[in-house]
């Protein structure tokens, strides 16, 4: 089975410019959720999406914001972007929910450099 | 609020040692506790996953406890490799649906 995907991989932007990262999830899982990960506050959990529902939101801004489609893939959208925005963007996708306590699989993740 | 915190921040360690890798958190109505191990600009792998009703799992030279009254978990690594060097993370999931981790133990296994 194909693992978690992400891309692009890599992506620069300019501050004020919006960006679009996209999660395909492995083959059979509902759930996918969203995490950044920064030097200074490790991982935090953004949000995460079951049957095209957001299902909970970490404490982060109105500019973060996702959605997920009827195939599961999943994508994540960061408007006027700032500079602490660079960070590593990474998707998880499990069956079920989180709150159901599966294993997450993670994907490589989209480092993203804003300037 | 759940907290996760992991000690010690860095460890190095010769090949052959066996070691233990800490974690802590601050709510006890955890739901299950995850170990991943990242390496350097890559994802996540998940190691072991514990759930509540659960003391301990093992998988391999892994070893993973869950201690819910206490608010800890430990990662034993027996006869430790150079391919282990990485980052250990913890995250502790609770029911109402987060994922929280700690900071990570950076792992270094020299020859």
């Amino acid at each position: 089975k194909a693992g978690v995907t992400q891309t692009p991989r890599y992506l620069i932007k300019t501050r004020g410019q919006q960006v679009t990262l996209s999660c395909s999830p492995i083959s059979g899982h509902r759930s996918v959720s969203w995490y950044q990960q920064t030097p200074g506050q490790g991982l935090q959990f953004l949000f995460e999406y079951f049957s095209e529902t957001q299902r909970n939101k970490g404490n982060f801004p109105g500019r973060f914001s996702g959605r997920q489609f009827s195939n599961s893939r999943s994508e994540m959208n960061v408007s006027t972007l700032e500079l602490g925005d660079s960070a590593l963007y990474l998707c998880a996708s499990s069956q079920g929910q989180l709150l159901e306590g599966e294993t997450q699989y993670f994907g490589p993740g989209t480092r993203l450099l804003v300037l | 609020k759940q907290e996760v915190t992991q000690i010690p921040a860095a460890l190095s360690v010769p090949e052959g040692e066996n070691l233990v890798l800490n974690c802590s958190f601050t709510d006890s109505a955890i739901y299950n506790l995850q170990w991943f191990r990242q390496d350097p600009g890559k994802g996540l792998t998940s190691l072991l996953l514990i759930q509540s009703s659960q003391r301990e799992q093992t998988s391999g030279r892994l070893n993973a406890s869950l201690d819910k009254s206490s608010g800890r978990s430990t990662l034993y690594i027996a006869a430790s490799q150079p391919g282990d060097s990485a980052t250990y993370l913890c995250a502790g999931g609770t029911s109402y649906g987060k994922l929280t981790f700690g900071q990570g133990t950076i792992l270094t296994v020299h020859p």
